[in-house]
């Protein structure tokens, strides 16, 4: 059992759609969530993290945790086609060896369209 | 917010060589880090690299196939050895500061024919 797993998708909505995309983790010892946006043969580009459990809202997305049922969200409203990207859930950590070292997920393609 | 430059952006190598890849930070960073994507799949960490000292593996990677540098706290290289095909793959380099979480270079695409 991958210690992430993400839904790889794709997933295809029109645009002005809300997204909704998830990830579920096994491991308690993560502290640190985060989502990463990547564009076709480009690096990825952190867009929202979290250290707790709860919502983080950063003008069209919303990041959710849930430690208690070791699940995370990142919530796309009102999505452009330029939105379309594959986005990569990654967690981390508290500190220790382990420190900055990121586990990903296997990321879900996105696709916006008009 | 800090760039990072990775180069070469691509290449093409022959089986049994050897490719270096090289990673700039424009500020300094606490830490650097290189990563695998292969074909389809998501970052797979290969290594945590150490300013001036040995790298440290992850489980499934070695220093004789993925010997890193680390010379100062803004330049790392990534050495991929003795290449196969299965080598092809976007390598990626981390860094991550004080008060920054993880950001990454835009990756070299190598493919190994």
């Amino acid at each position: 059992q991958k210690e992430v797993e993400q839904d790889p998708g794709p997933l295809s909505v029109p645009e002005g759609a809300i997204v909704s995309l998830n990830c579920t983790y096994s491991n308690s010892a993560f502290q640190y969530f985060m989502w990463y946006r990547q564009y076709s043969r480009k690096g990825p580009e952190l867009l929202m993290y979290t250290y707790s459990s709860g919502n983080k809202e950063d003008g069209r997305f919303t990041a959710q945790v849930d430690k208690s049922s070791k699940y995370i969200s990142l919530f796309i409203r009102d999505s452009q086609p330029s939105d379309s990207a594959t986005y990569l859930c990654a967690m981390s950590h508290a500190g220790g060896t382990s420190y900055g070292k990121l586990t990903f997920g296997q990321g879900t393609i996105l696709t916006v369209h008009p | 917010s800090a760039v990072i430059s990775q180069k070469p952006s691509r290449d093409i190598c022959q089986r049994g060589t050897s490719l270096t890849i090289q990673c700039q930070v424009d500020s300094q960073v606490t830490m650097m880090f290189w990563y695998r994507q292969q074909p389809g799949q998501s970052l797979t960490l290969i290594a945590t690299a150490n300013q001036g000292s040995e790298a440290t593996y992850e489980s499934g990677f070695v220093i004789d196939k993925f010997p890193i540098s680390r010379p100062n706290l803004t330049f790392s290289t990534l050495t991929v050895s003795n290449m196969s095909p299965e080598d092809s793959s976007i390598y990626l380099c981390s860094g991550r500061g004080v008060n920054t979480e993880a950001f990454f270079g835009q990756g070299t695409r190598l493919t190994v024919v």
